[in-house]
């Protein structure tokens, strides 16, 4: 069962766009819902997070927007450059439930053509 | 600089060896996990364990085990490689409470 649906699978956006990428989730125990940035040969690194409690969060270019009632959250990356290749994952959890284990979604490849 | 280290970044193993990934975190961190990665499938649980010589089923188990001696190593161990097991293989640990993970690089293994 997937628990978290990530889409699109790739995204090409030209240098200075806006990408955009959706995650939904069914389990709403979810908590916690952080985005994590892959480049070639490197293990994820967390990008930005956000709690439920908030329905935007914003770091830089990177905009998290969460909709609760459509158990939803998307990643917005504002003027997109070439250095933002990457892949990225969505992920979910309930903290304070123990060391379960983040459910990541299956990643978009995001190419940003100069 | 914090991290988390795997010991190999590619491994070839023949179908039916015992395979061992190391990993070493310096941030003495409690949880740690083992995922690994697939085109199309994302991030997908095998092992965690939040405390020495404690482990729990991920989504993934079969075929695999763990091990935990010391707080900062977790092994990932493969009993009898097969070559659906060929993947990226990533360790991750983070402290309690927090869901911050430090991923390692990565340990690709093809069984052949």
């Amino acid at each position: 069962q997937q628990q978290v649906k990530q889409s699109p699978q790739s995204l090409i956006v030209q240098k200075g766009g806006i990408s955009i990428i959706n995650c939904a989730y069914e389990n709403t125990a979810f908590d916690y819902f952080p985005w994590y940035q892959q480049f070639p040969g490197k293990g994820p690194a967390l990008l930005i997070a956000i709690r439920p409690d908030v329905s935007e969060k914003k770091e830089g270019r990177f905009t998290i927007s969460f909709n609760k009632s459509a158990k939803q959250f998307s990643l917005h990356i504002m003027d997109s450059q070439p250095g933002d290749s990457a892949t990225y994952f969505c992920a979910a959890t309930v903290s304070g439930g123990g060391a379960d284990g983040l459910t990541f979604g299956k990643g978009t490849h995001l190419i940003i053509q100069p | 600089d914090v991290k988390v280290t795997q010991s190999s970044r590619y491994l070839v193993k023949r179908t039916g060896e015992k395979v061992f990934l190391e990993c070493v975190q310096d941030m003495d961190h409690e949880n740690m996990f083992w995922y690994r990665q697939d085109p199309g499938l994302g991030l997908r649980l095998i092992y965690f364990s939040y405390d020495v010589k404690m482990k729990e089923k991920g989504d993934i188990p079969e075929g695999y085990s763990v091990s935990r001696e010391k707080k900062e190593r977790f092994s990932l161990i493969l009993e009898s490689a097969s070559t659906n097991q060929t993947s990226m293989y990533l360790c991750a640990s983070s402290p309690v409470g927090n869901y911050g993970y430090t991923f390692g690089s990565g340990t690709r293994l093809t069984v052949v």
